[in-house]
């Protein structure tokens, strides 16, 4: 099975800030990276797909990077209502597997 | 726009069995893969299974390998993930999801989830 790595598992940042999180694949799985955000309560929600592409309706201040093992979510300017709880996501092989997740709290 | 709805959680003793459902609405059903995904209370996300769009290819987790079954029916629109032997382990919200056209593994809609509980 391919592990996902996901770093840090918190960080703690104020409105306004460039927030970057990584995740790290156990081999190589391309460009099949998701990543999702989910607050409390709720079901998760798609912001990336492929690594790098935004999905339809989600702010441009989200981008993604990356391809082979190592991958980056990067928020360039954290908006209040980006609190919450952010994974990555393998698709190239199944069992699909999650990284463990990185909790964007308020400093 | 697109739905999902699951239903058919609640507790269940272990050893027993328990079936979800999800009711797909505003999409074509039958054109596209689905999966189940769970998330035990205060944890991460698990996926769990998978199924084509036609029903012709499924797969699953080693976790719930040979105890769960997913199926689809398209003339009631809906995807079912049939537990067996249920364990302890097992609790968790299940989520059914909706599979990007195209790209594979990838899920762009979730349903808001089926709590399962199995008492240890």
């Amino acid at each position: 099975d391919i592990q996902m790595t996901q770093s840090p598992s918190s960080v703690s940042a104020s409105v306004g800030d460039r927030v970057t999180i990584t995740c790290r694949a156990s081999q190589s799985i391309s460009s099949w990276l998701a990543w999702y955000q989910q607050k409390p309560g709720k079901a998760p929600n798609l912001l990336i797909y492929a690594a790098s592409s935004l999905e339809s309706g989600v702010p441009s201040r989200f981008s993604g990077t990356g391809s082979g093992t190592d991958f980056t979510l990067t928020i360039s300017s954290l908006q209040p209502e980006d609190f919450a709880t952010y994974y990555c996501q393998q698709a190239n092989s199944f069992p699909l597997t999650f990284g463990g997740g990185t909790k964007v709290e308020i400093k | 726009q697109v739905q999902l709805v699951e239903s058919g959680g609640g507790v269940v003793q272990p050893g027993r069995s328990l079936r979800l459902s999800c009711e797909a609405s505003g999409f074509i059903f039958s054109s596209y893969g689905m999966h189940w995904v769970r998330q035990a209370p205060g944890k991460g996300l698990e996926w769990v299974s998978f199924i084509s769009y036609d029903g012709s290819n499924t797969d699953y987790a080693d976790s719930v390998k040979g105890r769960f079954t997913i199926s689809r029916d398209k003339s009631k629109n809906t995807l079912y993930l049939q537990m067996n032997s249920l364990r302890a382990e097992d609790t968790a919200i299940y989520y059914c999801a909706k599979q990007i056209l195209g790209y594979r593994g990838i899920t762009h809609y979730w349903g808001q989830g089926a709590l399962v509980t199995v008492p240890s």
